[in-house]
């Protein structure tokens, strides 16, 4: 198994263009999520979804979308990017005995 | 809401030192308590866990006991080891009633870092 897999790795966006981080899982987990990691703050919840076709909100949506057509892929997309959202990102998906994830993450700067 | 406090990093130990990591945690109904690490350049990754009061999560020389009466979930380790060194989070999930409603809440980290 690969586990959870993010691209790319590291990303440079100028303000306003747009972006999708891609993730994939090959656990077949229902549930996945998104975080943002920045320096004092921890993980903060983006988005997360329980099963395909099926997506929430977290902590700190605005800016960012995601749908979920299969089981394996949760793409975030960010529309319009801001230097607000110049962060690490962090994709999971969870098993039903509550164990989480995490992909390499994706380091993104905004200017 | 429910949230995780830890303590202020970064922690400096020499190679064989007792290390402990204080984390409470704030929740309404009964939450399962995890640790996580993150080695530089990595993802987390769950070091250990516990899912009910007076359980003891145990991984790699490190322990976690959930304390309920004083809602808490001290990481120990004996003897730290140079490799020891990354950061770890203490997380809750909170319970939604089923494990897809759950969401897991994480403290902001604490660096280790272990000096030969």
């Amino acid at each position: 198994n690969a586990g959870v897999t993010q691209t790319p790795k590291f990303q440079v966006l100028k303000t306003g263009q747009s972006m999708t981080l891609q993730c994939a899982q090959d656990m077949n987990h229902e549930y996945m999520s998104w975080y943002r990691q920045d320096p004092g703050m921890g993980l903060r919840l983006i988005h997360y979804s329980v099963g395909a076709g099926i997506t929430d909100q977290g902590e700190v949506p605005n800016g960012y979308n995601v749908s979920r057509s299969t089981t394996e892929d949760f793409p975030l997309r960010l529309l319009s990017a801001a230097p607000s959202q110049t962060s690490v990102y962090f994709c999971a998906s969870r098993n039903r005995e509550e164990t989480q994830y995490f992909g390499p993450g994706t380091r993104l700067l905004v200017l | 809401g429910d949230s995780v406090t830890q303590m202020e990093g970064p922690v400096t130990l020499s190679e064989e030192a007792f290390l402990t990591i204080n984390c409470t945690y704030t929740a309404t109904g009964y939450p399962s308590l995890f640790w996580y690490v993150q080695y530089p350049g990595e993802g987390l990754q769950l070091l250990l866990k516990a899912t009910k009061a007076d359980d003891k999560g145990s991984n790699k020389g490190f322990e976690a006991t959930y304390r309920k009466e004083t809602t808490s979930f001290h990481l120990e380790k004996g003897s730290v080891q140079v490799s020891d060194s990354a950061v770890y989070f203490c997380a809750l999930s909170s319970p939604g009633g089923s494990y897809n409603t759950d969401k897991l809440i994480f403290g902001t980290g604490t660096r280790l870092q272990v000096f030969p």
